[in-house]
């Protein structure tokens, strides 16, 4: 069975600080991992995903297969980082289940001025 | 913007009735998904849909309905067995091919009366 766990219910920073959300995830096979982003009022939305390796809105996220981790991190927070966040995992291969993602429980990421 | 258009934003309901959740996508995706979102839990898949008129049930797919009779319609029926139904509902369309990221609807917000 596929499971996401995002140990922190709540996180909170001060602007310009790092911060990591952390993502753990359970997976017998070749994974997909994204990362979804729920500003207050709006829709959820993609963040990013380990596939394309890029940085959005100055967030990375890297997989680290050995530790089963895709932490989303960020060198110096803003206040319009403040956000609902989701980890969310997927099959990296064909089937009948392919499309299908397993999201974790969510952080809620507050940055203070 | 349009994409995934999910009505009504709020819905009433008395005990014992059955109620459906519209969800229209303008996306020409294959793939559709209802979630259930409660505070402390994240998403929970209830049911989903790779094409049409095929349907599968999610992780908690008991007391709910769904069809797929067109490619841009996936409704969802709450009926009288659902327990627990006060909760957000998002719909999600993807292309549903592996790699391919969900878009999600603004949500419907349910209550019991």
């Amino acid at each position: 069975a596929q499971r996401v766990t995002q140990p922190e219910k709540l996180l909170s920073v001060f602007k310009g600080a790092p911060v990591e959300l952390k993502c753990n995830y359970s997976y017998s096979g070749s994974p997909e991992l994204f990362w979804y982003v729920q500003y207050s009022r709006q829709r959820l939305q993609l963040l990013l995903r380990h596939i394309s390796r890029e940085s959005i809105k100055g967030f990375t996220a890297d997989l680290n297969k050995g530790e089963t981790s895709f932490h989303l991190k960020k060198p110096f927070a803003q206040e319009e980082d403040s956000a609902m966040y989701y980890c969310a995992l997927g099959p990296n291969a064909g089937g009948t289940s392919y499309g299908k993602l397993t999201f974790g429980q969510g952080t809620i990421l507050t940055v203070h001025p | 913007d349009g994409g995934i258009t999910q009505s009504p934003k709020y819905l009433f309901r008395k005990e014992g009735q059955n109620v459906t959740l519209s969800c229209e996508q303008n996306l020409n995706h294959d793939a559709m998904y209802w979630y259930r979102q409660d505070p402390g839990q994240g998403l929970r898949l209830i049911y989903y849909s790779q094409i049409v008129n095929d349907f599968q049930k999610g992780d908690i797919a008991e007391g709910y309905s769904v069809s797929r009779e067109k490619k841009e319609s996936f409704p969802l029926t709450v009926t009288s067995a659902q327990k627990n139904p006060t909760a957000f509902y998002l719909c999600a369309s993807s292309p549903g091919r592996i790699n391919q990221p969900q878009h999600f609807g603004d949500g419907t917000r349910l209550s019991i009366l």
